[in-house]
């Protein structure tokens, strides 16, 4: 079963535009969540975290926003650039297992000029 | 520093054949782990190790095998490979709860 769920495969937004990666959990055991970007034929690269004691994180463009009676996270770019474009994976951590991180599917996130 | 290190980065193997997936880091970090990504499942966790000398199963360990005789380096194991194998495979260390990936292994099992 799928805990980690990121049901837009792909996004596509203007230059200068916000985009919004959104991303849904089932598990209410998970309790840290993290934002992961990748480009083709490279392994992901760490983005954004946040802990489920806080409703929002912002580092630069990157904002993560976490609504915990709806399991939802969200992750907000603005302004988007071309280079932002990639694929975006959301994970999450239980409070009990640490080893235990799962993946979503992934957003493919293409940023035109 | 060179990070996280997967060889090989292609690999076509035959139904039945076996082959072992290299990782090394230099970060000195005690928890590792393989991950299979595949469209549309996201990363999925094959085994990590806490520390040299353990290990543990993921979400999908079966078909694969895994050992941390140091804490640089943790490969993977296909002992009888089957087309359901093929796949992208990301090997990962951690520092606290963030992850350093290696580039990957593109593996083709026919």
């Amino acid at each position: 079963d799928q805990q980690v769920k990121q049901n837009s495969p792909s996004l596509s937004v203007q230059e200068g535009r916000i985009s919004i990666l959104n991303c849904d959990y089932t598990n209410s055991m998970f309790d840290y969540f993290l934002w992961y970007k990748k480009y083709p034929a490279e392994g992901p690269t760490f983005l954004i975290s946040i802990s489920s004691i806080k409703d929002k994180n912002e580092d630069g463009r990157f904002t993560v926003f976490l609504n915990k009676s709806a399991k939802h996270l969200s992750l907000h770019i603005v302004p988007s650039q071309p280079g932002d474009s990639a694929v975006y994976f959301c994970a999450a951590i239980p409070g009990n297992n640490n080893n235990d991180m799962r993946f979503g599917a992934g957003t493919r996130l293409t940023v035109k000029p | 520093n060179a990070g996280v290190t997967q060889t090989p980065k292609f690999q076509v193997l035959k139904t039945g054949q076996s082959m072992t997936l290299q990782c090394a880091q230099d970060m000195n970090h005690e928890y590792m782990s393989w991950y299979r990504q595949d469209p549309g499942m996201g990363l999925r966790l094959i085994h990590y190790s806490v520390g040299a000398g353990i290990t543990d199963q993921g979400e999908v360990p079966n078909g694969y095998n895994v050992s941390r005789s140091t804490t640089e380096d943790f490969p993977l194991r296909l002992l009888s490979a089957a087309p359901s194998q093929t796949s992208v495979y990301f090997c990962a260390s951690y520092m606290n709860t963030e992850a350093f990936f290696g580039q990957g292994t593109r593996l083709t099992v026919v």
